[in-house]
């Protein structure tokens, strides 16, 4: 069955340390794979993802991702925290070739960031 | 500047109330969605249309639903028979399918609150 597996629903780090924000995955099919960010009271914006090729993503505000098929995971990272990095992230697992029911939303990660 | 426009972003409705959330996009987009987003999980899909006049029920589709007359609008009615309906809604769109690695596009929200 597809699922997505966000580990940690809160992520706490200080301003200018390494954000880690982990991600497994289970598909039958190698999956697309995305990362949205949510800022409070706001809709869903495209970080990155992941569909074919190069499996270093890189997307908006420093973020890149990584595809490891033999993990099963697709982890978010940024070298240096930002204050306004703090929001809620999540990732999703599309089914290639599916429905829309096949889009499955992780429960999410809320980052936090400490002066 | 093209997106997608959701209103109102707050709403409350009495109990017994047919409510209904606009969604409006000029993207020219042929796929749209709805997701319900409660606390600490996920987004949950409640109905989507792939093309003007024909639209599939989601994973929590009852006591909802839609109507796809035009393009660029995908109105959501919140009927009396949703037993908890507070919750944020959130109203997405993508060029295509998104089983081809299409980006999912959000708009705002609106938070639909009970009294």
């Amino acid at each position: 069955a597809q699922s997505v597996t966000q580990l940690g629903s809160h992520v706490s780090v200080s301003e200018g340390a390494l954000v880690l924000l982990r991600c497994n995955y289970s598909s039958s099919v190698p999956p697309y794979l995305f990362w949205y960010v949510q800022y409070p009271n706001q809709g869903l914006q495209l970080l990155l993802k992941y569909t074919t090729g190069a499996t270093l993503v890189k997307g908006i505000n420093g973020f890149e991702a990584e595809f490891k098929k033999s993990e099963t995971s697709f982890h978010l990272t940024k070298p240096s925290a930002h204050m306004s990095d703090a929001a809620e992230y999540f990732c999703v697992n599309v089914v290639p070739w599916s429905s829309a029911s096949k889009i499955i939303f992780g429960s999410g990660t809320r980052l936090s960031i400490r002066p | 500047d093209g997106g997608i426009t959701q209103s109102p972003k707050y709403l409350f409705r009495k109990e017994g109330q047919n409510v209904t959330l606009s969604c409006e996009q000029n993207l020219n987009h042929d796929a749209m969605y709805w997701y319900r987003q409660d606390p600490g999980q996920g987004l949950r899909l409640i109905y989507y249309s792939q093309i003007v006049n024909d639209f599939q029920k989601g994973d929590i589709a009852e006591g909802y639903s839609v109507s796809r007359e035009k393009k660029e609008s995908f109105p959501l009615t919140v009927t009396s028979a949703q037993k908890n309906p507070t919750a944020f809604y959130l109203c997405a769109s993508s060029i295509g399918s998104t089983d081809s690695g299409n980006t999912i596009y959000f708009g705002e929200g609106s938070w639909l609150t009970v009294v």
